[in-house]
């Protein structure tokens, strides 16, 4: 079977390498999905959504990659750079709905 | 430039005591919102407003209260039946039409008990 990235609190980084970061969402009616990243002291701010009837969505240096079957979600960022280290959160909704409910965030530190 | 301010930045408060997070925004936005992020954790939702004069329980209301009398303004009150009130307090408003993309984040306040 395939196997599912798993969620992790800390994620260390090499400047210049790829970052991937991992969500599993609960709600399998949720159709809508979005990544923050949130800078120490700042609210969130919004990266890459996707929907439902996608499954891989690309943005600069971001990517997102949505596997329905087995509720995960995840975020590729291309070439890291120490102004990627940030706190990660994934968020899912019905498109349409105004509420979002966040996954528990992934710390990722970009090492020089 | 248009956007959402959270005061105080840093907010500390004796225990028994209450205590009022401000939130102010210029965006014209109907939809406003207060979440909590606790280390380790997503952020959770307590109290939302989708319109002047009404507000929403979220999912950990208690201890908490609001207002709403003006559209830019969703003060959000800390009262003492908060039992664990240390942690960062979130505000957010939202554009109409867009759903959950349509998000904006204050800066924060972290409020903590002494």
């Amino acid at each position: 079977g395939e196997s599912v990235g798993l969620h992790l609190p800390t994620l260390s980084v090499q400047e210049g390498d790829n970052s991937i970061i991992n969500c599993a969402y609960s709600n399998s009616a949720s159709d809508y999905f979005i990544w923050y990243k949130q800078e120490s002291g700042k609210g969130p701010q919004f990266i890459i959504d996707i929907r439902s009837n996608m499954d891989k969505r690309q943005g600069q240096r971001v990517t997102v990659l949505l596997n329905k079957t087995v509720k995960h979600l995840s975020l590729q960022i291309a070439a890291t750079q120490p102004g990627d280290s940030a706190v990660y959160f994934c968020a899912e909704t019905v498109l349409g709905d105004y509420k979002l409910s966040f996954g528990a965030g992934t710390t990722v530190t970009v090492r020089a | 430039d248009g956007g959402i301010t959270q005061s105080p930045k840093y907010l500390f408060r004796k225990e028994g005591q209450n205590v009022t997070l401000s939130c102010e925004q210029n965006l014209n936005h109907d939809a406003m919102y207060w979440y909590r992020q606790d280390p380790g954790q997503g952020l959770r939702l307590i109290y939302y407003s989708q319109i002047v004069n009404d507000f929403q329980k979220g999912d950990i209301a208690e201890g908490y209260s609001v207002s709403r009398e003006k559209k830019e303004s969703f003060p959000l009150t800390v009262t003492s039946a908060q039992k664990n009130p240390t942690a960062f307090y979130l505000c957010a408003s939202l554009r109409p039409g867009q759903g959950a993309r349509g998000y904006t984040f204050g800066s924060g306040t972290r409020l903590t008990v002494v």
